[in-house]
């Protein structure tokens, strides 16, 4: 099963309109990152998250992380055709070895 | 800079055939790891090294091989290439474990390796 789910998996939006994708664990995060992948291209960093209840902006994306540390969501306002993309959370899920676990992604695509 | 380059971008191998995927970054990063990804199943962990002379096994590591000689390059071996390892392959290095210094894990474009 995997440590990290990430819903939806794919999001069809309209231009203009706001959008979440969600990233659940069932362990605590031990550091959330948020990328952004194009496809053929390489990943993207957005963000990273630390702290409980953690948020930070860029632009008009805005990640969170809950108080508990085991679900980050990233949203995008007013969403624009440069959005589409498959995003990608990443995280650092058992202290000990500190190895990034990534989620399965969700692939966004807006339409003008 | 550079940052985390990676070569080849695509490669097409037979099966039983092996090849290097090199990756090198000019960052002075200390951790550096090799992640394949498969539609539906994310990034996985294949090996990561936290340092020149130190790999460990990841998630993944069956059929490949690292070495960690200088700190700048971390090629990954496909000792005997099977159509089970099609994938496209990423390799990212970042300054310390954690990514604390809040630039988090850079990553190269990939490689889009197809075994026949």
């Amino acid at each position: 099963s995997q440590e990290l789910e990430q819903s939806p998996q794919s999001l069809i939006v309209q231009e203009g309109k706001n959008l979440t994708i969600n990233c659940t664990s069932s362990k605590t995060l031990y550091g959330l990152y948020w990328y952004k992948q194009k496809y053929g291209e390489g990943l993207i960093f957005l963000m990273m998250l630390q702290k409980g209840g953690e948020e930070k902006s860029h632009e008009k994306i805005t990640a969170k992380l809950d108080e508990k540390k085991q679900q980050s969501s990233l949203h995008i306002t007013a969403s624009q055709p440069s959005h589409a993309g498959i995003y990608l959370c990443g995280a650092e899920i058992s202290g000990g070895y500190q190895k990034v676990t990534f989620g399965t992604g969700t692939k966004l695509q807006v339409i003008p | 800079n550079a940052g985390v380059t990676q070569t080849p971008k695509f490669q097409v191998l037979k099966t039983g055939q092996s090849m290097t995927l090199q990756c090198a970054q000019d960052m002075n990063h200390e951790y550096m790891s090799w992640y394949r990804q498969d539609p539906g199943m994310g990034l996985r962990l294949i090996h990561y090294s936290v340092g020149a002379g130190i790999t460990d096994q990841g998630e993944v590591p069956n059929g490949y091989n690292v070495s960690r000689s200088t700190t700048e390059d971390f090629p990954l071996r496909l000792l005997s290439a099977a159509p089970s390892q099609t994938s496209v392959y990423f390799c990212a290095s970042s300054y310390d474990l954690t990514g604390a210094n809040n630039y988090g894990y850079t990553f190269g474009s990939g490689t889009r390796l197809t075994v026949v």
